[in-house]
């Protein structure tokens, strides 16, 4: 599968800001999803982008593939306590291929 | 309710002991994965079943093996755990394989201690 990069590893929120999740790849993505664990829960099929430049929302996040398709990005508006996760991109050909994950802790 | 069952949902054995996990499913998908996940650490696939066809990861080791009785059930046996081998395990599946099919649906995983 396609490696894929992500970034931040770790990202400490003050409740109400936002902020965002890259994903990174060296290559030309098929398309790209995006999962979320919760604290000792599985993962969560969040979206799929597939086309160039795409952008999806779902309430306060907003789900973006770049233009060469070589990177994603998600973007949380207004961060909650129920945001609290590990936010996984997966680059996708016949099998799925993970990032190291953004792992979100929030300050209420 | 609850489309992709993992039993038992936790595990200890011993160094060693052989152990089973399942995974049974409700979705009458053709697609059946195994994950491990470290503490940490994204998951990280062991194989897969395509319907019948069993797919192994070029660096899961022997020690894991996996059985696909029938469309619903998938076994991953793991016939000498190490304490290498303590991680949450996951089940998957899929409607298909490919890039448009492949939204992965995870069962609540078994997290195995081996002492």
């Amino acid at each position: 599968g396609q490696q894929v990069m992500q970034i931040p590893q770790y990202q400490h929120v003050q409740e109400g800001e936002d902020f965002t999740t890259y994903c990174n790849s060296s290559t030309t993505l098929s398309n790209i999803q995006w999962y979320k664990q919760r604290p000792g829960g599985h993962p969560v099929f969040l979206i799929q982008l597939v086309k160039s430049g795409e952008v999806k929302k779902q309430k306060r996040l907003t789900f973006q593939f770049g233009e060469a398709k070589k990177n994603s990005s998600l973007h949380i508006t207004a961060t909650q306590t129920t945001d609290v996760g590990t936010y996984f991109c997966a680059s996708n050909d016949y099998k799925l291929s993970f990032g190291a994950g953004t792992t979100v802790t929030v300050r209420a | 309710d609850a489309m992709v069952i993992q039993n038992p949902r936790y595990q200890v054995t011993q160094f060693g002991k052989p152990v089973t996990l399942s995974c049974s499913q409700t979705l009458n998908h053709n697609v059946m994965y195994w994950y491990q996940q470290k503490s940490s650490q994204a998951p990280k696939l062991l194989f897969h079943y395509y319907d019948k066809d069993f797919n192994n990861e070029a660096d899961t080791p022997d020690n894991f093996q996996s059985r696909r009785p029938n469309t619903s059930f998938c076994f991953l046996d793991i016939r000498s755990p190490g304490l290498g081998d303590t991680a949450m395990y996951l089940c998957a599946t899929s409607r298909e394989q490919g890039a448009r099919g492949n939204i992965q649906y995870f069962g609540a995983g078994t997290r195995l201690s081996v002492l």
